[in-house]
């Protein structure tokens, strides 16, 4: 079965502080690996994706499979990052099932 | 394009009405998604659609019932609304291929007195 674990609910950092949003997974195939990211009373969208190894609004992803994790990482956190987080694994099989963390909520303070 | 759209977008409901709710999504998508936001929860997977015509049940299908009779809506009703089952609803589509994202709606927040 595939599992997402985001460990912390809550994550606090000053602005300029830099962020890890940590993300691990159980699976056993090749997985496809997803950050999506819902600002205050807004969609959830796609932030980044592994395949594509990315650099999105600073955030950067790495898929480390001997680790099972796909840490999300931003060098100096801004007021705007403020938002839940949530990492996602999607398999290959015969339709796109995707599991997604409980989520991360972010917390940039001024 | 105005991508995934869900309605309505808040709805209040006594226990044991009934109700749907509506997605549409204008992009051709194969694959279709109903999942329910609860804190502390994540997103939890309740029906799916991989095509027009079929349904499948996901993590949380009980008390729910989907529908898919055209390629661009995903219904998904209560037919007896309970309070376990207030929540936030968010619908997704996406394309077949597995590394392609899920586009989401807006959410309905639904809530059973």
């Amino acid at each position: 079965a595939q599992r997402v674990t985001q460990p912390e609910k809550l994550l606090s950092v000053f602005k300029g502080a830099p962020v890890e949003l940590k993300c691990n997974y159980s699976y056993s195939g090749s997985p496809e690996l997803f950050w999506y990211v819902q600002y205050s009373r807004q969609r959830l969208q796609l932030l980044l994706r592994h395949i594509s190894r990315e650099s999105i609004k600073g955030f950067t992803a790495d898929l480390n499979k001997g680790e099972t994790s796909f840490h999300l990482k931003k060098p100096f956190a801004q007021e705007e990052d403020s938002a839940m987080y949530y990492c996602a694994l999607s398999d290959s099989g015969g339709y796109q099932k995707v599991t997604f963390g409980i989520g991360t909520k972010l917390q940039v303070i001024p | 394009n105005a991508g995934v759209t869900q309605t309505p977008k808040f709805r209040v409901l006594k226990t044991g009405q009934s109700m749907t709710l509506l997605c549409a999504q204008d992009m051709n998508h194969e694959y279709m998604y109903w999942y329910r936001q609860d804190p502390g929860m994540g997103l939890r997977l309740i029906h799916y659609s991989v095509g027009e015509g079929t349904t499948a049940k996901g993590e949380v299908p009980d008390g729910y019932n989907v529908s898919r009779l055209k390629k661009q809506n995903f219904l998904l009703g209560l037919e007896s609304a309970a309070p376990s089952q207030t929540s936030v609803y968010f619908c997704a589509s996406s394309p077949r291929s597995s590394n392609q994202p899920q586009h989401f709606g807006d959410g309905t927040r639904l809530s059973i007195l």
